[in-house]
C-alpha cells in the first residue's frame, strides 16, 4: 500500500480563489510528520510547511494552511487568495517515527504530486 | 549561504559509463540523503547517511554507490549506467534537532538531470 496518496494528478483553480490539494497518508507511528512541497518550472523543491502528529492545531504560513484530521489520516494543502506564481507540482511528504539523532528517521516518502494551474 | 550544492546540473552519458554526481552541503547537517525525480513517480529515495562514514539503502538502490567520509559531502556514483538511470537527481540534507518548529524538514539542492543514451 502507499504511504503517501495524492489523488489529483491535475488541478486548476482560478487566480483570488481558494484551492485545497488532498493527501492522505498510511502509517502505524504515533509519531509523524507531515510536509507539503512545492515545485515549480525551474525544478527547485521549496518546503512550505510542516504538521506534527501531536500538534493540535492546524499548522498555517502565510497563504497556505494544512487541514490535518488525524482519525482521517489526511493532511490537506490549502491555498488560499491563489496567484499566478502558485502554479507548479505540489509534493506531500511524511516523516515516520519521531526524529532521533544517528538514526535514519529523517527520511521522507513521497507522493506522486499534484500538478496546480492558476488560471487568470 | 550556498546550502546544498549539486553538481553537475546536466549530464548526458552512454549506456555502460559511470559518473559520479556531487553533493555539498555547509549546514553542518547530520543527514544527507539522494533522492530521483521520475514523471509520475514522485521522489524516491535512493540511498541515505545519518553521518559520517555510515550509509544505508533506500528504496530504490540498485545501480548506484554512496560513501560518506566528511559531514559536508555525500557523492551518488553510477557504476555502469543504464537507460533507466534517466532521471533528475535530488541531495537533500536535514538536521538532527528541531528548529523552528520543523522537525526534520529536507533541504534540497537544485537538482541534476542525468540522460542516458
Amino acid at each position: 500500500a502507499q504511504k503517501i496518496t495524492q489523488t489529483q494528478p491535475g488541478m486548476f483553480v482560478q487566480e483570488k480563489e481558494a484551492v485545497t490539494l488532498d493527501c492522505t497518508y498510511d502509517t502505524s507511528d504515533q509519531s509523524y510528520g507531515l510536509f507539503w512541497y512545492k515545485q515549480p518550472s525551474s525544478g527547485e523543491m521549496i518546503f512550505l510547511i510542516y504538521q506534527g502528529s501531536y500538534d493540535e492545531q492546524n499548522a498555517t504560513e502565510g497563504r497556505y494552511s494544512l487541514n490535518f484530521q488525524k482519525a482521517r489520516k489526511s493532511a490537506n494543502l490549502v491555498i488560499s487568495a491563489s496567484q499566478l506564481g502558485d502554479s507548479a507540482m505540489y509534493f506531500c511528504a511524511m516523516r515516520e517515527g519521531p526524529i532521533r539523532s544517528g538514526a535514519g528517521s529523517y527520511q521522507l516518502t513521497f507522493g506522486k504530486g499534484t500538478k496546480l494551474s492558476v488560471i487568470p | 549561504n550556498a546550502g546544498v550544492t549539486q553538481t553537475p546540473k546536466f549530464q548526458v552519458l552512454k549506456t555502460g559509463q559511470s559518473m559520479t554526481l556531487q553533493c555539498a552541503q555547509d549546514m553542518n547537517h547530520e543527514y544527507m540523503s539522494w533522492y530521483r525525480q521520475d514523471p509520475g513517480m514522485g521522489l524516491r529515495l535512493i540511498h541515505y547517511s545519518v553521518g559520517a562514514g555510515i550509509t544505508d539503502q533506500g528504496e530504490v538502490p540498485n545501480g548506484y554507490n554512496v560513501s560518506r567520509s566528511t559531514t559536508e559531502d555525500f557523492p551518488l556514483r553510477l557504476l555502469s549506467a543504464a537507460p533507466s538511470q534517466t532521471s533528475v537527481y535530488f541531495c537533500a540534507s536535514s538536521y538532527s534537532r528541531p528548529s523552528g518548529g520543523t522537525d526534520g524538514e529536507l533541504f534540497f539542492g537544485e537538482g541534476s538531470r542525468l540522460t542516458v543514451l
